[in-house]
């Protein structure tokens, strides 16, 4: 069975912090995806990888950015938190198929005061 | 452009009824469509998914969609609710027409079903 294990469930970070999210999948699989979740937004974009070093920009990249250094890994990185990315934060990954569904981790709530 | 609605934030059932989360989507080709279910402090799962050939999909947890070109719907349902059953709903659609970032999973807003004993 698949696992995809974000590394924290709950975060508390200052504004201003540098925070590292980090995301790994078990399965091989080429696709790499970071949404995040807000109430009454349903999920939203904010980077996706097709391989290693290869990044796009999803459809809300602003303040963010992400590191595909092996396969199995998918970072996401907040230079300098704001109070506006306290959110809940879902990585997922997927075979090269693109019929295939996505597998999600339990996600990342993260805090910023 | 590509979209998916799901026009109700809120469904209630009855334990032991029907239920319906009703989906519908917009794209230039034919879909893609998916079904994800969200328990509290959970990921995403699963349920089901329509690519091509019979109309009517079965998934996990005795679920089920039927789509319709017609009418651009895909429709969740389960012909008995269980209290278990409680959670948020996500219906995503994907146009295979397009590659990159455009063919990417498009998400609705979600529907929270809630079954009651």
């Amino acid at each position: 069975d698949v696992k995809v294990t974000q590394s924290s469930r709950y975060l508390v970070k200052r504004t201003g912090e540098k925070v590292f999210l980090e995301c790994v999948q078990d399965m091989d699989h080429e696709n790499m995806f970071w949404y995040r979740q807000d109430p009454g937004l349903g999920l939203r974009l904010i980077y996706f990888s097709y391989d290693v070093k290869m990044k796009e920009k999803g459809d809300i990249p602003e303040g963010y950015s992400v590191s595909r250094e092996k396969k199995e890994r998918f970072s996401l990185i907040l230079e300098s938190a704001s109070t506006n990315q306290t959110s809940m934060y879902l990585c997922a990954s997927r075979p090269g198929q693109t019929n295939s569904p996505l597998h999600f981790g339990n996600g990342t709530r993260l805090t910023v005061t | 452009a590509q979209s998916v609605a799901q026009p109700e934030d809120q469904v209630n059932v009855a334990e032991g009824n029907p239920l319906t989360v009703k989906c519908t989507y917009s794209v230039s080709g034919n879909p893609y469509l998916f079904w994800y279910v969200q328990y509290p402090n959970r990921g995403l799962q699963f349920l089901l998914k329509y690519i091509t050939g019979d109309n009517l999909v079965k998934g996990s947890y005795g679920f089920e969609a039927e789509f319709n070109k017609s009418q651009t719907s895909f429709h969740l349902k389960k012909p008995s609710a269980l209290v278990s059953d409680s959670a948020l709903y996500f219906c995503a659609v994907r146009d295979p027409y397009y590659g990159g970032s455009q063919g990417n999973l498009i998400f609705g807003k979600g529907t929270k079903l809630s079954v009651k004993p």
